[in-house]
């Protein structure tokens, strides 16, 4: 079974911050992981995805986010903060199969100006 | 490149009736999932879909099902909904498994209201 947990429902930052949103899973198989943004009554966009190889691994909009197997986490970060980043994030995993993709509770991120 | 996309946009309902929710896939993706985000939560799967058979299942009752025509589109079905049902219903397709793992492209979703 998979699951991931996210630290804290709710982050704020000043504009210009260090964005950073926790990411802890549980996995019996090779975690693929994912991170997802969600702007309000739209769907999912993809950030970036971990499945094999280099554990940094970037993504659109200036994000990134480390695989940290002896930590299990997948942490999100942003080194500046952008007010079109405030958003709901949403971290998620699954094995190779792809077909019982697990979400965290979210993170709703605040960007003050 | 068409994306997901999904309809109704909004719905409304009431308790004991029954639903169906309609997917259409992205182009070349032949997996299709659907997800049950309830409000200020995360989406929970709830199956997928892989050339018209279903390919896994969450902890949901009988009573949500699915199909996926030869095209890929693909419909949920809610029967004798109940308030809990109330949520945003998500769809996302993929391409096929046992290749690399690929990301899954969401639609916008369907929200659903039982009163």
């Amino acid at each position: 079974a998979q699951s991931v947990t996210q630290l804290g429902s709710h982050v704020s930052v000043s504009e210009g911050a260090l964005v950073l949103l926790r990411c802890n899973y549980s996995s019996s198989v090779p975690p693929y992981l994912f991170w997802y943004v969600q702007y309000p009554n739209q769907g999912l966009q993809l950030l970036l995805k971990y499945t094999t190889g280099a554990t940094l691994v970037k993504g659109i909009n200036g994000f990134e986010a480390e695989f940290k197997k002896s930590e299990t986490s997948f942490h999100l970060t942003k080194p500046s903060a952008h007010m079109s980043d405030a958003a709901e994030y949403f971290c998620a995993v699954t094995g190779a199969t792809n077909n019982d993709m697990r979400f965290g509770a979210g993170t709703r991120l605040t960007v003050k100006p | 490149e068409t994306g997901v996309t999904q309809s109704p946009t909004h719905l409304i309902k009431t308790r004991g009736q029954q639903v169906t929710l309609r997917c259409s896939s992205q182009s070349g993706h032949n997996t299709v999932s659907w997800y049950q985000q309830a409000l200020g939560q995360g989406p929970q799967f709830i199956f997928q879909y892989y050339r018209e058979e279903e390919n896994g299942r969450g902890n949901f009752p009988p009573r949500f099902s699915g199909l996926q025509f030869p095209n890929y589109s693909s419909e949920l079905n809610v029967n004798a909904l109940e308030l809990d049902d109330s949520a945003l219903y998500l769809c996302a397709s993929s391409t096929p498994r046992g290749l690399a793992v690929h990301e899954q492209f969401f639609g916008p979703g369907t929200r659903l209201t039982v009163l």
